[in-house]
């Protein structure tokens, strides 16, 4: 079963632009949560969807947004990039809420975001 | 406010010995503990769980220990092989879906 899959890997935006991120999850998980990495403040919850809806949402400002699509997979966006904005964009998928094993969640191999 | 931590940034441990990693976490409201490991520029591996109805998991070389009284668990590697050499973090999920929360992190290097 092929695993989580992130696209693209490398980024390289200028502060202001925006950028969007990909995420297909493993092949019948439909929740996928996606999580920020600095060396600063570890890894950190950004936002959890399902069925195309946000369950739950992390201490992030406005300019982190997130959608699913009716095939589980998932975009996340950042508008007005900052420097702070640099980090390792981790996608993580797992089955739905409720069923067991449902908090196993399994990572892609992440999006590198430089901002300058 | 960290509700788990990982007091130790780094453990150096011989091959073929035990690695004992440890977490310990302030929420009474967290029923549920996962250990991923993780390389550089890769995303986080699922190593192994712990529901708190349980004070033990085992799972081939590695077993994970819960003390709910003390708000502390520990991972085992048993015997330590240096492909074991990761950054190994400890999480807990919470808010009644997959918003998990993860320790610092400690990084172990195994030495031949």
């Amino acid at each position: 079963k092929a695993g989580v899959t992130q696209t693209p890997r490398y980024l390289i935006k200028t502060r202001g632009q925006q950028v969007t991120l990909s995420c297909s999850p493993i092949s019948g998980h439909r929740s996928v949560s996606w999580y920020q990495q600095t060396p600063g403040q570890g890894l950190q919850f950004l936002f959890e969807y399902f069925s195309e809806t946000q369950r739950n949402k992390g201490n992030f400002p406005g300019r982190f947004s997130g959608r699913q699509f009716s095939n589980s997979r998932s975009e996340m966006n950042v508008s007005t990039l900052e420097l702070g904005d640099s980090a390792l964009y981790l996608c993580a998928s797992s089955l739905a809420p409720g069923r067991p094993y449902s908090y196993e969640q399994y990572f892609g191999p992440g999006t590198r975001l430089t901002v300058t | 406010d960290q509700q788990v931590k990982q007091n130790s940034p780094s453990l150096s441990v011989q091959e073929g010995r035990i690695s004992i990693l440890n977490c310990d976490y302030t929420n009474s409201m967290f029923d549920y503990f996962l250990w991923y490991k993780k390389y550089p520029a890769e995303g986080p591996t699922f190593l192994i769980s712990i529901s708190s109805i349980k004070d033990k998991n085992e799972d081939g070389r590695f077993t994970v220990f819960l003390n709910k009284s003390a708000k502390h668990l520990s991972l085992h590697i048993v015997p330590s092989q240096p492909g074991d050499s990761a950054v190994y973090f400890c999480a807990a999920p919470h808010n009644a879906g997959n918003m998990l929360t993860f320790g610092g992190g400690t990084r172990l290097m195994v030495k031949p």
